[in-house]
Parts: C-alpha cells; structure tokens; sequence
C-alpha cells in the first residue's frame, strides 16, 4: 500500500492561511470518509486535528478544517499563528483495513 | 482521562526480536469501538503504521512488515503488545501506541525509542 501523498513543505505568514493537499486513490481516501490530520511538534507525539475529513476534536482551534475532493482531501489552516509551525499528517483507512499515511508537510511560519 | 503509555527496551540486537508493550488506563481495551495500533517513526522520516488490533483479537498489518509482526492484547492487564522479529538497523524507530477509530488516531502514547545495535 502506497503513502499518500503530501507537499513535503509549505509556508505562510502570521495571519495568512494555507491548503495542505493529501492525495491518495479510490482505495484509500476515495474510499470512506475516513480521513484524518495530525499534527506533530518536534520531540512531540503527533496530535490528532481533523477526523473524519472534516470534524475537529474537543479543544482544536476552529482555525483548523478540511475536506474532501474525490481521491484528494485538504487540511486548511487560516489565521496562521507561530505556533502552527509543525508537520502535518494526513491519514486514511482502506477498503483492505490497511492504514496509510502521508509522508507528511513542515509547515513554516514566516 | 485517556493514558497511553509504551514500555519496553531501549535497545534490542539486529536479528533479535522487539517487543514493546502499551498499558492503558482511563478506558477498558476491551471497549467494542476501538482499535488499538502501533505506529513508528525512523529518526527525521514520516509516520509508519505498522499495525492494529480489534478488541475481539483480529489484527491488521502493514503489508511491508506483516510476516514479522505480531499484535497481541491482554484484556486482564489492559494492555497490548508488539512483536517484530529479525530485526534490523532500519527498524531503528521512536515507536508510538495509539487508539484509533474509523480510521482517526485520536489517543497517542508518548513513544519510546528503540535502537537496533549490535
């Protein structure tokens, strides 16, 4: 099973807001809504963001979204903050119960 | 409150076996909902899903790792484990225990380092 696959980094300034793209396939997340995001500081466990495609857990920043597009799901985060600066990881179930990830995005805060 | 924790040792020699264990408190494992994983991360690379189990013991794998791994649960202690066998310098990893559903991993331990060494 293949990664999906991420822009291994972006960039934005304070205030502005950014689009981390995860593309998979019809087996993955073209499959279910099964889609979710985390986020990972250095020397931290990641942490998850985004579930669901769409839905953010208890305590995340209505800053955060996301959503899907055929085989391609979006992580938007608008009102950038320094301390947005992290990796990102986008994840999928799939139709063989497999989970995959993406290789992940560094985003950095200008 | 939620609690994962990883234990197990730091060091393990190439060929030998690994084995980690997850102890989980706040929530029986035994709950129908989840599934419990172990995921690893290789010194600055990207996430790895290596595999799940369902409370009822079925497991999942990693097709890449699947003839090496073994996930077992241990309803009685609340805990869950890990086996991968053969072992090798690229199996060197920060090694993480999580809860997920419906594909979301919304509970990480705090991982543990393992080095594979001679």
């Amino acid at each position: 099973q293949s990664a999906l696959t991420q822009p291994a980094s972006v960039s934005g300034s304070t205030g502005q807001s950014i689009t981390i793209s995860c593309t998979g396939t019809s087996s993955d997340v073209g499959a279910y809504n099964y889609v979710s995001w985390c986020q990972q500081h250095p020397g931290k466990a990641p942490k998850l963001i985004i579930y669901e495609v769409s839905n953010r857990p208890s305590g995340v920043s209505n800053r955060f979204s996301g959503s899907k597009s055929g085989n391609t799901a979006s992580l938007t985060i608008s009102g950038l903050q320094a301390e947005d600066e992290a990796d990102y990881y986008c994840t999928s179930s799939t139709r063989s119960n497999i989970h995959v990830f993406g290789g992940g995005t560094k985003l950095t805060v200008l | 409150q939620l609690r994962l924790q990883e234990s197990g040792p730091g060091l393990v020699k190439p060929s030998e076996t690994l084995s980690l264990t997850c102890s989980v408190s706040g929530i029986s494992i035994r709950s129908s909902d989840y599934y419990w994983g172990w995921i690893r991360q290789s010194p600055g690379k990207g996430l790895e899903w290596i595999g799940s189990i369902y409370d009822s013991g079925s497991t999942y794998s990693n097709p890449s790792l699947k003839s090496r791994v073994t996930i077992s649960v241990d309803t009685s202690k609340n805990q869950f484990s890990l086996k991968l066998s053969s072992v090798t310098a690229a199996d060197t990893a920060v090694y993480y225990c999580a809860r997920h559903i419906r594909g979301a991993l919304d509970y990480w331990g705090q991982g543990t380092l393992v080095t594979v060494s001679s």
